[in-house]
């Protein structure tokens, strides 16, 4: 069975400090991984997106996030909060690689971002 | 590019009555959109999957007569919240992708419906 598992329900950093937004997939084929970020009362935003091409994949907004299929990792991270950073974050698996049918959503990571 | 829009974006109506909600893809053709559920302080749980000129594929437990779904056209899917009840409040949002199936789903702003 196909899953995601994101470790915190809620991070809280300093503007100005590093962000850590963990996700553990679980999934039985060559899976595409996907970030998405929320922002209150509004549709997502697609941050970055991995589909077994380089590892370490870049997005939108100074977020990175990096491939790790032996520690079936996927983690979100930004060398610097700012402010307009708050929101939820999902991290997301489609199961079929590169198929975009179902798209299985962890349960969302709100970060908060103190001045 | 890829913008998708939701109308409207908030609803109130009174038990009994349905609700339609449309959802709009402006700069693309989508032949596949999909609807999704979010409870507050909740994931996004999938309800259905609409292709273009056929019938859409509900999740197990969706209720079908419930949440008709229709996608007459390549920019346009509708959902509409028959007999509404309380239960039904929720954020709904939909999300749209081209029929190359390698393409990214881009989803819509959402629309909050309230059912007094």
């Amino acid at each position: 069975a196909q899953s995601v598992t994101q470790l915190d329900s809620h991070v809280s950093v300093s503007e100005g400090t590093p962000v850590l937004l963990r996700c553990n997939y679980s999934s039985s084929y060559s899976p595409s991984l996907f970030w998405y970020v929320q922002h209150p009362n509004k549709g997502l935003q697609l941050l970055l997106k991995y589909t077994s091409a380089a590892t370490l994949v870049k997005g939108i907004n100074g977020f990175e996030a990096e491939f790790k299929k032996s520690e079936t990792s996927f983690h979100l991270t930004k060398p610097s909060a700012h402010m307009s950073d708050a929101a939820e974050y999902f991290c997301v698996v489609s199961p079929y690689g590169g198929s975009q049918g179902n798209l299985i959503f962890g349960k969302g990571t709100k970060l908060s971002v103190k001045p | 590019g890829a913008v998708v829009s939701q109308h409207p974006s908030r609803v109130i109506c009174k038990s009994g009555t349905s609700v339609k909600i449309e959802c709009r893809s402006l700069d693309f053709q989508a032949t596949t959109m999909f609807w999704y559920r979010q409870f507050p302080k909740k994931s996004l749980m999938l309800m259905a999957t609409s292709n273009e000129g056929s019938k859409a594929t509900y999740e197990q437990g969706v209720e079908k007569d419930k949440f008709l779904i229709n996608h007459a056209s390549l920019t346009l899917s509708t959902l509409t919240v028959t007999s509404a009840h309380p239960e039904d409040s929720s954020f709904y949002i939909c999300s749209a992708r081209t029929g190359f199936i390698q393409e990214t789903q881009y989803f819509g702003p959402g629309t909050r419906l309230l059912v007094l």
